[in-house]
């Protein structure tokens, strides 16, 4: 149990709408990446942020933004909706910025645009 | 360019047997390396890690990583596989603020 937990699971949305995606991290985790993982891919970076602070960004475009609260769960928005934002979109926390530090992840929001 | 390569897309092997997954990373400093697995539908759960010390190190579910930096290699074994470690494997390496993952591995298992 990794105490990450996303919401919803399971979303479809129409080209060229707009979607939020959350994610309640593991309990004294100061610190929530994004990922975006395509169908059989691995997944890829889209962007960190610590302590409510964007702490570092993948190569995706701004219309990927996120927001962190008080209490470290945060927010994933997608504007636009592209026919290729379909991915499971998966948040993971850790301990404190940087990649050098053990994440834990969520289950992840299957995100499917028609 | 810090990258990670599985040249092994799909893997099939017996219950019972022996398994190896390979990794191979790029990366200039000293690496800090992951392997995660993801059963469908599922997000991933952390196998093992290596940040330094014994190269060889021990995860959950008996799996064990070997870290090879003449070979930029973090390649995974279990001595014998069950049927649930049917999944897919990715290998990761610590970069900057974030991991950069490998494409996966999907290994099947025939009973």
């Amino acid at each position: 149990e990794t105490g990450v937990t996303q919401s919803p699971t399971h979303l479809i949305k129409t080209r060229g709408q707009q979607v939020t995606l959350r994610c309640s991290s593991q309990s004294g985790h100061n610190t929530v990446s994004w990922y975006q993982q395509a169908l059989g891919q691995g997944p890829q970076f889209i962007f960190q942020y610590y302590r409510e602070e964007e702490n570092g960004r993948g190569n995706f475009p701004p219309r990927f933004s996120g927001l962190q609260f008080p209490n470290y769960s945060s927010e994933l928005n997608v504007n636009a909706l592209e026919l290729d934002d379909s991915a499971l979109y998966l948040c993971a926390s850790s301990l404190s910025a940087g990649g050098r530090t053990e994440a834990f992840f969520g289950q992840g929001t299957r995100l499917t645009v028609v | 360019a810090q990258s990670v390569t599985q040249p092994d897309i799909h893997i099939t092997v017996s219950e019972g047997a022996s398994l190896e997954l390979r990794c191979n990373y790029s990366y200039g400093a000293t690496p800090y390396l992951f392997w995660y697995v993801q059963s469908p539908g599922q997000g991933l759960q952390l196998l093992l890690k290596y940040f330094s010390g014994d190269t060889l190190v021990q995860g959950i579910k008996g799996f064990e990583a070997e870290f090879k930096r003449s070979q930029s290699s973090f390649n995974l074994r279990k001595p014998s596989v069950h049927w649930s470690d049917a999944a897919e494997y990715f290998c990761a390496v610590a970069y900057g603020q974030n991991f950069v993952f490998g494409p996966g591995t999907r290994l099947s298992v025939l009973p």
